[in-house]
């Protein structure tokens, strides 16, 4: 069964830093581009970020580049998502999502992990 | 930015019923839109892609259509567990979303 399990979210004051990670199963990891979408509470979706199936190529929404680094283990099945600088405005559900194919939908959505930036 | 906007915000539809919700892009997308379904506590899930595909496993009672800026989702007979939140998508420059059409039992 193919799978995406995101985990590390938690609660963080504004100026800090939380690392996200979404293990893969089911599926042959190394050869989809992976992204991050968040869902801020009772909004809608945000595409965040997108990794290449390699990892040479990374892409960032404006309101998180400079702040936020995708990552990925492609011996591990795993994706990531650095993000430092955290602002209230970054309080949202966090997802992993797999690209149906280059630069298409995405077939396949963890659970979420819930990231809360707050004092 | 290509903006994604989609209408009604909120469509009230009796079971067995047929329900259509738009979405318009801010310019073209050519097919490149995707339609997803979310139930509260629950991840998105892709329905359609390439404007017009059922993706995978996705009943029959789903269908789509359009192209460049303009894009429908139908579904008729309504089934219980069609309620739901319903998000479009192009990526045909990066992914940007729509805001959502709620689709609650009339």
């Amino acid at each position: 069964e193919v799978q995406l399990s995101e985990s590390g979210g938690g609660l963080e004051q504004p100026g800090g830093s939380l690392r996200l990670s979404c293990a893969a199963s089911g599926f042959i990891f190394s050869t989809y581009a992976m992204n991050w979408v968040r869902q801020a509470p009772g909004k809608g979706l945000e595409w965040v970020s997108c990794i290449s199936d390699s990892g040479g190529h990374t892409y960032y929404a404006d309101s998180v580049k400079g702040r936020f680094t995708i990552s990925r283990d492609n011996s591990k099945n795993t994706l990531f998502l650095q993000m430092n600088s955290l602002r209230a405005d970054d309080t949202a559900i966090y997802y992993c999502a797999k690209d149906r194919w280059t630069r298409d939908a995405f077939d396949v959505w963890g659970q979420g992990t819930v990231v809360t930036v707050s004092s | 930015e290509i903006v994604m906007t989609q209408s009604p915000a909120t469509l009230s539809v009796s079971p067995g019923e047929r329900a259509t919700l738009s979405c318009r892009a801010s310019q073209s997308v050519s097919n490149k839109l995707a339609w997803y379904q979310q139930k509260p506590g629950q991840a998105p899930r892709l329905l359609i892609h390439g404007a017009s595909v059922r993706a995978t496993g996705i009943p029959a009672r789903f269908s789509a259509s359009g192209s460049g800026t303009e894009f429908t989702l139908t579904i008729s007979s309504l089934q219980p567990e069609d309620f739901a939140l319903y998000f479009c998508q192009q990526y045909n420059h990066w992914y940007t979303f729509g805001q959502g059409t709620k689709l609650e039992i009339k």
